[in-house]
């Protein structure tokens, strides 16, 4: 079974701390792994897609990297309004070849001004 | 435009009643999705639609309908929910094929008394 785990679960920084937030999965059959942003009570927002090892995406403030086994979301000098939870899906072929996105359970960041 | 529209953003219903959500993007995309958020828990896939048709059932109860009536809308029909299915209502849709991203709506806030 496909498996999406994101740490920490909960991380509060000072407005301008850099630090990485971390996705680790086991699935058969990749496709893609995706990072998505969501505030409280709104939809997730995309923010990136990585397809292979080694791949790297850059938006502002944010980076994002991919291992076989695992991506990092890299945030560096963070602002308040950097604060959300962040939530990262694998795209896998499921058992009955559809595509199927699996969520992690999220990581919710808090940026203290 | 990105956008994935959804009504209404906020539904109360009793668990005798019958209701529905609404959900059209205009991006072209062919592959539409219903998903169910629980506090602080992650988006849980319900269905898929990829061309119309009904592609991915996640084991969901049948008082939970879903439709899709052309490639820009998806609707999700209920019936005789109970309290434990008050949750976001997530609609979502990409473009078919390997590695795209799905964009999301801004979800149905369902409460059920």
């Amino acid at each position: 079974e496909d498996q999406v785990t994101q740490s920490p679960e909960a991380l509060r920084l000072q407005e301008g701390e850099s630090s990485s937030l971390n996705c680790s999965y086991t699935v058969s059959g990749l496709r893609g792994l995706f990072w998505y942003r969501q505030d409280p009570g709104k939809g997730p927002e995309f923010l990136f897609t990585l397809y292979s090892a080694g791949e790297e995406k850059e938006k502002e403030r944010l980076k994002a990297t991919l291992t076989k086994k695992e991506s990092f979301l890299h945030i560096t000098a963070p602002k308040p309004e950097d604060s959300a939870t962040y939530l990262c899906a694998v795209q896998a072929i499921s058992d009955f070849g559809n595509e199927k996105l699996t969520f992690g359970t999220g990581t919710r960041l808090t940026i203290i001004p | 435009d990105t956008e994935v529209t959804q009504t209404p953003k906020h539904l109360v219903m009793g668990m005798t009643n019958k209701k529905s959500l609404k959900c059209e993007q205009h991006m072209g995309h062919r592959a539409m999705y219903w998903y169910k958020q629980k506090a602080k828990k992650p988006p849980e896939l319900m269905f898929v639609y990829s061309y119309e048709k009904l592609s991915i059932n996640e084991s969901v109860p049948s008082r939970f309908s879903p439709e899709c009536p052309n490639s820009s809308l998806l609707n999700l029909h209920l019936h005789a929910l109970q309290p434990e299915d008050s949750a976001l209502y997530l609609c979502a849709s990409s473009r078919t094929g390997y590695n795209t991203e799905a964009f999301f709506g801004q979800g149905t806030r369902l409460t059920v008394v």
